[in-house]
């Protein structure tokens, strides 16, 4: 069975502020999704990453998918208020199952 | 485009019964699925779909059946609720890309009580 795991759970922070969430697995993808979700709605894609090493940025949030398609993280520079939210990451292979992680919650403190 | 689409939004049902979760989506993706997502456990894949006339299980598919008649529909149904059914249910649609690279666009959810 696939698990994708992401550390930390929680994260509490000043804005300005920067932090790096994780998500690890002993599987490899050949995907990797990264949601944002906010209190009564829907997860929101944010990236995908699909090669190994890749780098992606959005604004001040920058994605990495690792050497061996294992693992990824999320960087955020200069976090704000808005930042707030449960981040989830998501890993796709050729069996058409699609997983998601148990998210980290990241509170911004203004 | 209206996206993905479910109905109801809130729902209460008492333990035995039965009811059918809507989902719908305008942008003619071939894959969709849905999930559960209780506290602490993120989202746990219940059935999904790479097409019309195709449904397979994903981690979580006891007590729930699923069809897909058709490309834009794919309704879910909780034969006997039970109370361990409680939870907040989303559908989810994307294309998919010779990568393998599923990009989810999700439904606003529909929160579900069981008595």
């Amino acid at each position: 069975t696939q698990l994708l795991e992401q550390s930390p759970q929680f994260l509490s922070i000043q804005e300005g502020e920067n932090l790096t969430v994780y998500c690890n697995s002993s599987s490899v993808f050949s995907s990797l999704q990264w949601y944002r979700q906010e209190p009564g709605e829907g997860p929101v894609l944010l990236v995908t990453v699909v090669t190994g090493g890749e780098v992606k940025k959005l604004k001040r949030l920058t994605f990495q998918f690792g050497d061996a398609r294992k693992d990824s993280s999320l960087h955020i520079t200069a976090a704000q208020p808005g930042d707030t939210g449960l981040y989830l990451c998501a890993g796709g292979n050729r069996d058409d199952k699609i997983i998601f992680g148990k998210g980290t919650r990241l509170h911004i403190l203004p | 485009n209206a996206g993905v689409t479910q109905t109801p939004k809130f729902q209460v049902l008492k333990t035995g019964q039965s009811m059918t979760l809507q989902c719908a989506q305008d942008m003619n993706h071939e894959y969709m699925s849905w999930y559960r997502q209780d506290p602490g456990m993120g989202l746990r894949l219940i059935h999904y779909s790479v097409g019309a006339g195709i449904t397979d299980q994903g981690e979580v598919p006891n007590g729930y059946n699923v069809s897909r008649s058709t490309t834009e529909d794919f309704p879910l149904r909780l034969l006997s609720a039970a109370p361990s059914q409680t939870s907040v249910y989303f559908c989810a649609s994307s294309y998919s890309t010779a990568g393998y690279s599923y990009e989810q666009y999700f439904g606003p959810g529909t929160r579900l009580t069981v008595t």
